[in-house]
């Protein structure tokens, strides 16, 4: 099973800030996902990457991007916040086999 | 049409009861397929992969596979008041190799 962290895991922050959301993994994962998650709706995938200096847009259009520099990170930077920003975010990764995922980031813009 | 189709539920069942949740998806060239639980406010958490036509039984879960029908299922025996969660299936290794798909999830209340 995987560990991958997620910080922080609370952000409450005001319209137009610029927010990194941290995503590490410590299994050597090559390929690594962002999820966007609204309450008791569906997930929405919006960047993967399967290695370093890899990154794809997912199906779901969003404002943030995403840097893949070393294997185990993949933080997300939103340059400007705006409360239609507000979700959780779900970070995951895998090898071969299943999606692991992180303990997710809850993000409330003001 | 979804890549991965789950009906949304609820599904309600008596403590003790067989939970039976169904997932079908549209890439016949898919090679993996898992399910996930999902509490209320959590992230997802892998209970079952099955990657070949047949049964796959770990402890109180069964998963079903059958490609031909494209057709996927959970089977939860001696359904627990703690099984009460969202259910997502996830199916990956298709046209997109590296993309997993998941359904929009089942959610099983279990009643005592």
């Amino acid at each position: 099973e995987a560990d991958i962290y997620q910080t922080p895991r609370y952000l409450v922050i005001g319209t137009g800030k610029k927010i990194t959301l941290e995503c590490s993994q410590t299994m050597g994962h090559d390929k690594m996902y962002w999820y966007q998650q609204d309450p008791g709706m569906e997930l929405h995938l919006i960047h993967y990457s399967y290695g370093v200096n890899s990154t794809e847009k997912g199906d779901l259009s969003s404002e943030s991007t995403v840097s893949r520099i070393r294997t185990e990170h993949f933080p997300l930077t939103l340059e400007s916040a705006r409360p239609s920003h507000t979700s959780q975010y779900l970070c995951a990764s895998s090898e071969v086999g299943a999606a692991f995922f992180g303990q997710g980031t809850r993000l409330t813009v003001v | 049409q979804k890549e991965v189709e789950q009906n949304s539920g609820p599904l309600s069942v008596p403590e003790g009861a067989i939970a039976s949740l169904n997932c079908t998806y549209s890439d016949r060239g898919s090679q993996s397929f898992f399910w996930y639980r999902q509490y209320s406010g959590k992230s997802p958490e892998l209970i079952m992969s099955i990657y070949s036509n047949g049964d796959k039984e770990d402890g109180r879960f069964t998963a079903q596979l059958n490609k031909a029908s494209q057709y996927v299922s959970l089977l939860i025996r001696d359904s627990q008041p703690s099984d009460s969660a969202t259910y997502l299936c996830a199916v990956s290794g298709g046209y997109n190799f590296n993309k997993f798909y998941f359904g929009s999830g089942t959610k099983l209340n279990v009643k005592p």
